[in-house]
């Protein structure tokens, strides 16, 4: 059973059209959960962490909100610049000095001008 | 600051053979990890290291070797490359922090490097 399960696998907007990605995860203990952007042929770039349930970040048209089972990315009035594929990734307390993360399959976000 | 730089950006190796895989930050960083990323599948923890002359094992290490002798360079080296090994290998590093104490620090990831094994 997969640890971090993000949902829809691909999701396709308007311009404008306003929407939600989730991340749901079933580790033990959270250390944190991080949102990254991934571009075609690059390195997954960081955009947000989240440490404990009821807290949000926002960035610009985004917005990730945590709670006990889920996080969610919502954005707002995508712009086409904004289609990428988004990985959630999961840090569990784990006694040891191992700052694994744990990465869902992404979504794929497309939007069409 | 450069932050995470990886080399080479392509690889094509025949079966058997042995190569280097690059990484370097100049951010001080003192943990670095490397992960492989295949279709279908999420990015997966290859090795990590939280200092100079200190790495371990993470999730997938078979036919992978890593060291550590400065703060800076983190490479990766397949022994004996096999087509299972086709992948995409990102580097990453972040500041540490005491393991259950401090907030966990967002890790930065290099460019990847393409690595296709014939």
């Amino acid at each position: 059973e997969d640890q971090v399960t993000q949902s829809p696998e691909a999701l396709r907007l308007q311009e404008g059209e306003s929407s939600s990605l989730n991340c749901s995860y079933t580790v033990s203990g959270l250390r944190g959960l991080f949102w990254y952007r991934q571009d075609p042929g690059k390195g997954p770039e960081f955009l947000f962490t989240l440490y404990s349930a009821g807290e949000e970040k926002e960035k610009e048209r985004l917005k990730a909100t945590l709670t006990k089972k889920e996080s969610f990315l919502h954005i707002t009035a995508p712009k086409p610049e904004d289609s990428a594929t988004y990985l959630c990734a999961v840090q569990e307390h784990s006694g040891g000095s191992n700052y694994k993360l744990t990465f869902g399959k992404g979504t794929l976000l497309t939007v069409n001008p | 600051n450069a932050g995470v730089t990886q080399t080479p950006k392509f690889q094509v190796l025949k079966t058997g053979q042995s190569m280097t895989l690059q990484c370097a930050q100049d951010m001080n960083h003192e943990y670095m990890s490397w992960y492989r990323q295949d279709p279908g599948m999420g990015l997966r923890l290859i090795h990590y290291s939280v200092g100079a002359g200190i790495t371990d094992q993470g999730e997938v290490p078979n036919g992978y070797n890593v060291s550590r002798s400065t703060t800076e360079d983190f490479p990766l080296r397949l022994l004996s490359a096999a087509p299972s090994q086709t992948s995409v290998y990102f580097c990453a590093s972040s500041y540490s922090g005491i393991a259950g104490g401090l907030r966990p620090y967002e890790q930065y990831f290099g460019p990847g490097t393409r690595l296709t094994v014939t």
